[in-house]
């Protein structure tokens, strides 16, 4: 599989702003795309997901944008919380139904 | 409701040692089962997948094996750990293709 190991951006919020977290994705012939969050020290928690005949999915307080023309994703989160607090990652199914992972954004919520 | 266990939650070990974690799924059958390593600050490597009981199929080559003794039982291992091996270990499930992969909280795995 392919894995992507680059150094964390971060995006630094007040709380109760809204928050946007992007990510790129690399292939074009994907049709499943996931947001995961994951705490320190926790496996990855299923956010929200989007099938490519949608462009916009909204759930409690989070909605993911996609942009299939530009391989682009993006997760809104409304209301930021200091629960929010976290590292989000998207990802995207590839031909053999594999997951893969982008390189992930950690969100700081400021009290 | 489907849950999915992993234990130990963290380990040490010496370079040389054997390995075993183990990773269990309840309330659902025939699940595909996924093992994953992240380095620290980083994504997640798909190291094995399994889509039946005996069934494995590895991702990159590597000191590390897999094997599914059971419809909801995935196990990773290593005859002899390197320090290379070090990471968090994340075992997944899904309950097919194009599903959502579910995950476990995890093994840390130090080696010294």
């Amino acid at each position: 599989g392919e894995s992507v190991g680059l150094h964390l951006p971060t995006l630094s919020v007040q709380e109760g702003d809204n928050s946007i977290i992007n990510c790129a994705y690399s292939n074009s012939a994907s049709d499943y795309f996931i947001w995961y969050k994951q705490e320190s020290g926790k496996g990855p928690q299923f956010i929200i997901d989007i099938r490519s005949n949608m462009d916009k999915r909204q759930g409690q307080r989070v909605t993911v944008l996609l942009n299939k023309t530009v391989k682009h994703l993006s997760l809104q989160i409304a209301a930021t919380q200091p629960g929010d607090s976290a590292v989000y990652f998207c990802s995207w199914m590839d031909s053999s139904y594999k997951l893969i992972f982008g390189s992930g954004t950690r969100l700081l919520v400021r009290p | 409701s489907q849950t999915i266990h992993q234990w130990p939650a963290t380990l040490v070990q010496p370079v040389g040692s054997p390995l075993s974690l183990e990773c269990t799924v309840e309330g659902t059958s025939n699940p595909n089962l996924y093992w994953y390593r992240q380095a620290a600050g980083r994504g997640l490597q798909l190291l094995f997948y399994s889509v039946g009981i005996g069934q494995i199929s590895s991702e990159v080559p590597q000191n590390l094996s897999a094997s599914r003794p059971q419809d909801r039982q995935f196990i990773l291992s290593s005859k002899k750990l390197l320090l290379s091996d070090s990471g968090f270990y994340l075992c997944a499930w899904t309950i097919g293709e194009g599903q959502p992969q579910h995950f476990g909280d995890g093994t840390r795995l130090s080696i010294l």
